[in-house]
């Protein structure tokens, strides 16, 4: 069975405290691993797609990585706007989204 | 270009009604996914539509229910509802199947 599994659960950052989420997987063939961002009452909000092993995408102060086993959402000097719940999200074959319970990033000013 | 709407925002109803949701993906987008979000499980995949076809289903009971129309409109049924449906229940759409999926609001469902 696909398994997601998101760590730290919570993260408290200072503002401009760089850190990193971790999501691992174990998936019958990887189509593509998603990360989205949830702010409390609303729906999932795009960040990236990452493909293949090696990809890395970034936006702003966000940077994704992804090896065989695990991406990392890298956060480089976080702003109080950066705080939220980080999904991620793995694609199998059959294209059954799966998701991890979420890392919830709250960033103090 | 208009993001997903998902109408009501907000619904209260009581343990054996049935619920009738509804999704309007992005323009252009063909391919309709719904999940249930809750504190407890997170977000879980019900079924996906694409060109009025359901390809994907999850582990769900048949109460549960969906379908498309021919514009990619989408709506899901839950019939005989129990107080495990309380839920946020939130769509997404993309262009194709296997393509990025942008999510709706989502209609918050309570049931009492």
């Amino acid at each position: 069975e696909d398994q997601v599994t998101q760590s730290p659960e919570a993260l408290r950052l200072q503002e401009g405290e760089s850190s990193s989420l971790n999501c691992s997987y174990t998936v019958s063939g990887l189509r593509g691993l998603f990360w989205y961002r949830q702010d409390p009452g609303k729906g999932p909000e795009f960040l990236f797609t990452l493909y293949s092993a090696g990809e890395e995408k970034e936006k702003e102060r966000l940077k994704a990585t992804l090896t065989k086993k695990e991406s990392f959402l890298h956060i480089t000097a976080p702003k109080p706007e950066d705080s939220a719940t980080y999904l991620c999200a793995v694609a199998p074959n059959d294209y059954k989204l799966s998701f991890g319970a979420g890392t919830t990033v709250t960033v103090r000013a | 270009k208009a993001g997903v709407t998902q109408t009501p925002r907000y619904l209260i109803k009581t343990r054996g009604q049935q619920v009738t949701l509804s999704c309007s993906p992005i323009s252009g987008h063909r391919s309709v996914s719904w999940y249930q979000q809750t504190p407890g499980q997170g977000l879980q995949f019900l079924f996906e539509y694409f060109s009025e076809t359901q390809r994907n289903k999850g582990n769900f009971p048949g109460r549960f229910s969906g379908r498309q129309f021919s514009n990619s409109r989408s709506e899901m049924n839950v019939s005989t509802l129990e107080l495990g449906d309380s839920a946020l229940y939130l769509c997404a759409s993309s262009q194709r199947v296997l393509d990025t999926q942008y999510f709706g609001p989502g209609t918050r469902l309570t049931v009492l």
